[in-house]
């Protein structure tokens, strides 16, 4: 039983740099999500897609943030001109698609912008 | 406002003591569900129990048990006999019946369980 996936685990990039993250979510779950996780606090909810429809945006999510799920299967995240401000840990979960479901996590792509 | 808090930053425990985990959330849904998830130094959030509103039965699992009461909005997860292997930063969630796919997370509570 494969879980959700996340790549790459660790990212060290300079300030203004563009950087991908991408995430392969659990095979037969429609729903994907991203949150972002600062020290010492809880994942803050970014964006959700429903197949390869991105179906919410949190206003957390500047212009400089982009998401997509081309095929309805994986989903990549992208952030352009990086500020140290964007240094966090980046998790990806999945969900099934019957109402209220649980979602269920990567290990994470944690960022540092130098 | 905050949705959840777990107002425990951090507590440390001696193996074999129960230790109890608070968690206190905020809505006017009737409809919602929470959550517990863990999260070792890996990194890698681990579900643990999802409870909805219209159940208030306390549940067991293993070790670990669930207290749920909506008079207080409090739904505290308690880990008895604790072990080396439980410590981690535990975090409680809410979604709710207006969007259920934004879950709002409490900013967690690091137990460490000490030999």
């Amino acid at each position: 039983d494969t879980g959700v996936s996340q790549n790459p685990r660790h990212k060290i990039t300079k300030r203004g740099q563009n950087v991908t993250f991408r995430c392969d979510p659990i095979s037969e779950h429609n729903r994907l999500y991203w949150y972002r996780q600062t020290l010492g606090q809880g994942p803050e909810f970014l964006t959700y897609f429903q197949n390869e429809a991105q179906l919410e945006k949190s206003r957390l999510l500047s212009d400089r943030f982009s998401a997509e799920r081309p095929k309805g299967s994986f989903s990549t995240l992208e952030i352009q001109r990086t500020e140290q401000g964007d240094s966090a840990m980046y998790l990806c979960a999945s969900s099934g698609n019957r109402g209220a479901e649980t979602q269920y996590f990567g290990p994470g792509t944690r960022l540092l912008v130098l | 406002a905050q949705k959840v808090t777990q107002a425990q930053t951090e507590i440390s425990v001696v193996e074999k003591e129960d230790v109890t985990l608070d968690c206190v959330y905020e809505t006017r849904d009737t409809t919602y569900y929470l959550f517990w998830y863990k999260q070792p130094p890996s990194g890698e959030l681990v579900f643990l129990i999802r409870r909805n509103s219209f159940d208030e039965q306390n549940e067991i699992s293993g070790r670990y048990s669930w207290n749920f009461q909506k008079s207080t909005s409090s739904f505290n997860f308690t880990i008895t006999a604790s072990q080396v292997v439980d410590s981690a930063v535990y975090f409680c969630a809410l979604s709710e019946a207006g969007n259920f796919n934004k879950f709002y997370f409490g900013s967690g509570t690091k137990l460490n369980v000490k030999p």
